[in-house]
């Protein structure tokens, strides 16, 4: 059964500071990965989708990771601003197709101070 | 903004009642998926439609149950609310592509 883990489950960091969201799955076999943005109380936006067979995915400031092999994806986000404040989850399909079951990690709490 | 809707925003039941959210599909897309997300936590699969038919379920009883019309809106409905029914409840689609496009979420709170 696959899970998704999230560390940590919430982080505060000052404007400007590179950081660091960590997701792990304990199922490598993985169609994909997509890591998405949501504001409290409202819906997720998609930041980035990694196909399996990639290593990383770029969109503005924000660089996203996968190493199947570890059970691994990193969120990079680079030169933080008080508008990144905000939740971001980590999910993969549920199974090694492109299902429309999305497992979902608990999500990291940003906060960036100005 | 994805295209995709939802309503109500916010409602508010009491236990045993029963509900009905409504989502309205980007254009184009054929298959919407019904998610639960309780405060804290990340969203739990609850079911997806394809061309009005149901075709993969997560771990909710029957009580939970949905609709899909020719237009490709969509309907979650709930009977018997039970207090831990509140959520914020999240309508995805896609056209067959990889990503899945969130509508905005409806907030269930049962008393």
């Amino acid at each position: 059964k696959q899970e998704v883990t999230q560390i940590p489950a919430a982080l505060s960091v000052p404007e400007g500071e590179n950081l660091v969201l960590n997701c792990s799955f304990t199922d490598s076999a993985i169609y994909n990965l997509q890591w998405f943005r949501q504001d409290p109380g409202k819906g997720l936006t998609s930041l980035l989708l990694i196909q399996s067979s990639q290593r990383e995915q770029t969109s503005g400031r924000l660089n996203a990771s996968l190493d199947k092999s570890s059970g691994r994806s990193t969120l990079y986000i680079a030169a933080s601003q008080p508008g990144d404040s905000a939740t971001y989850l980590c999910a993969v399909p549920g199974g090694s197709s492109n299902t429309g079951k999305l497992i979902f990690g608990q999500g990291t709490t940003l906060q960036v101070k100005p | 903004e994805t295209g995709v809707t939802q309503s109500p925003t916010h409602l508010i039941k009491t236990r045993g009642q029963q509900v009905t959210l409504r989502c309205s599909s980007q254009s184009g897309h054929n298959t919407v998926s019904w998610y639960q997300q309780a405060l804290g936590q990340g969203p739990q699969f609850i079911f997806q439609y394809y061309r009005e038919e149901e075709n993969g379920r997560g771990n909710f009883p029957p009580r939970f149950s949905g609709l899909q019309f020719p237009n490709y809106s969509s309907e979650l409905n709930v009977n018997a609310l039970e207090l831990d029914d509140s959520a914020l409840y999240l309508c995805a689609s896609r056209a067959g592509t990889d990503t899945q496009y969130f509508g905005p979420g409806t907030r269930l709170t049962v008393l």
